[in-house]
This record gives structure tokens, C-alpha cells and sequence, in this order.
């Protein structure tokens, strides 16, 4: 079992709301990513962190931001949310190794009305 | 940069029947190549993985081919069984200590008892 974990599970917000999705590990990774999971399945790297204060956009651009100040914890903030936005929002992590496994956590299924 | 194609994008499988899902890739430094398991709402999960200094590995049911002068590999799954029903994710990855993993667009199997 993997020890990641998001939150919140589900989330419905209004348009133009602030939010923030929390994602946390308590496996001492140093890399962690943010996927965007849209309902053809595809999964689409957004943000992705190789240490604190390390923090780098993916292959799609997003409208969100991220921050990395613990080693365990990197949220992703969407300043002000739009319908586009609705989606599967999957982190992940792995060490800072060649090749090891990265562990996913659940997922945040946002839903923007 | 890296491109990874994956076919087919869903899969219909006699319970008991072998399972076959292909994948290329564009960029002949990928050096590793691991599948993802990801069921109804969870995240993927590493299922096995290969790297290229290898042609095949198997683990219980399931099996990973490379074939790196054609640039493709695939996952063999036997003797299916119900709980096998998920989404499948191929990925390559350069140099997987520093940089992300690219994925494929999936592959939805589906076992009928």
C-alpha cells in the first residue's frame, strides 16, 4: 500500500473559486508530479518537483500552480476555477533513484459548475 | 522528445484467454519501460517493468517483451481472470532518475467471466 494520499476524494466548486488540492507522502521521496487525468483515460503530466523549491511545468499546460517547501507535501492551487478545469487530478512520487516505482495516491475528482 | 503509442485502446477478453497490449516508442535512448495497473478509482500501480539491457521478464502471469531495434514492447497477460479488468498504462522514460515518465494513452481491458 502505498503512502500517499490526497485530498479532498471529490470536490465540487463554484467558477471563479480559489482551491487547493493537498497531496502528502510520508515516504521520504523526493520526487512528486501532478497528472491530469482526463475521461478518455489519458494521463497528462502538469507539474512535476525533484526536491524543495524545485518545481517545473509538464508536457500540458495548466492554469495551476504548485509549491514544494516540505519534502512530503506539494499542493496544487488553481487560483480561480473554471469549467475546463473539471478532471482526475493524480499525484505521485518516487525516490530520487534511477528507475524506481512511482506510487500514486487516489485521486481528486474536481468538478467546476 | 519522447513519443509512446499504445494499441489497442480497449481490449475484450475471454476469461481464461491471453491478453496482449502493444506499445512504440519514438526516442531509442529509452532505457525503461514499465506497465501501470490503474482500477476503478485508484490510482495506476507499477505491475512490472523492464529496462533495456533485458528482451523479457515475466512475473506469474504477466510478461513484458522489448524489442529495441523495432522500438516497441508489450504486456502478455494469461490465463485472464475478472479482477485483471482495469486500465493499462505503458511508459519509457529516457533516464528515469531525471526525467519524467511519458505515457501511453492507455488501454481499458476488459475480462468476461
Amino acid at each position: 500500500e502505498a503512502d500517499i494520499y490526497q485530498t479532498p476524494r471529490y470536490l465540487v466548486i463554484g467558477t471563479g473559486k480559489k482551491i487547493t488540492l493537498e497531496c502528502s507522502q510520508t515516504m521520504g521521496h523526493d520526487k512528486m508530479y501532478w497528472y491530469q487525468q482526463d475521461p478518455g483515460m489519458e494521463l497528462h503530466l502538469i507539474h512535476y518537483s525533484y526536491g524543495v523549491n524545485s518545481t517545473e511545468k509538464g508536457d500540458l499546460s495548466s492554469e495551476s500552480t504548485v509549491s514544494r517547501i516540505r519534502t512530503e507535501h506539494f499542493p496544487l492551487t488553481l487560483e480561480s476555477a473554471r469549467p475546463s478545469h473539471t478532471s482526475q487530478y493524480l499525484c505521485a512520487s518516487s525516490e530520487y533513484v534511477s528507475g524506481t516505482e512511482a506510487f500514486f495516491g487516489q485521486g481528486t475528482r474536481l468538478t467546476v459548475v | 522528445g519522447e513519443n509512446v503509442e499504445q494499441h489497442p485502446s480497449t481490449l475484450s477478453v475471454q476469461e481464461g484467454d491471453s491478453a496482449v497490449i502493444k506499445c512504440t516508442y519514438s526516442d531509442s535512448a529509452s532505457n525503461y519501460f514499465p506497465w501501470y495497473k490503474q482500477e476503478l478509482g485508484k490510482g495506476p500501480q507499477l505491475i512490472i517493468d523492464i529496462r533495456s539491457n533485458v528482451g523479457e521478464k515475466k512475473d506469474q502471469r504477466i510478461a513484458v517483451t522489448l524489442n529495441k531495434t523495432a522500438k516497441h514492447f508489450s504486456l502478455h497477460i494469461t490465463e485472464t481472470q475478472p479482477e485483471d479488468s482495469a486500465v493499462y498504462f505503458c511508459a519509457a522514460s529516457l533516464d528515469p532518475g531525471n526525467t519524467p515518465l511519458v505515457f501511453g494513452k492507455g488501454t481499458r481491458l476488459s475480462v468476461i467471466a
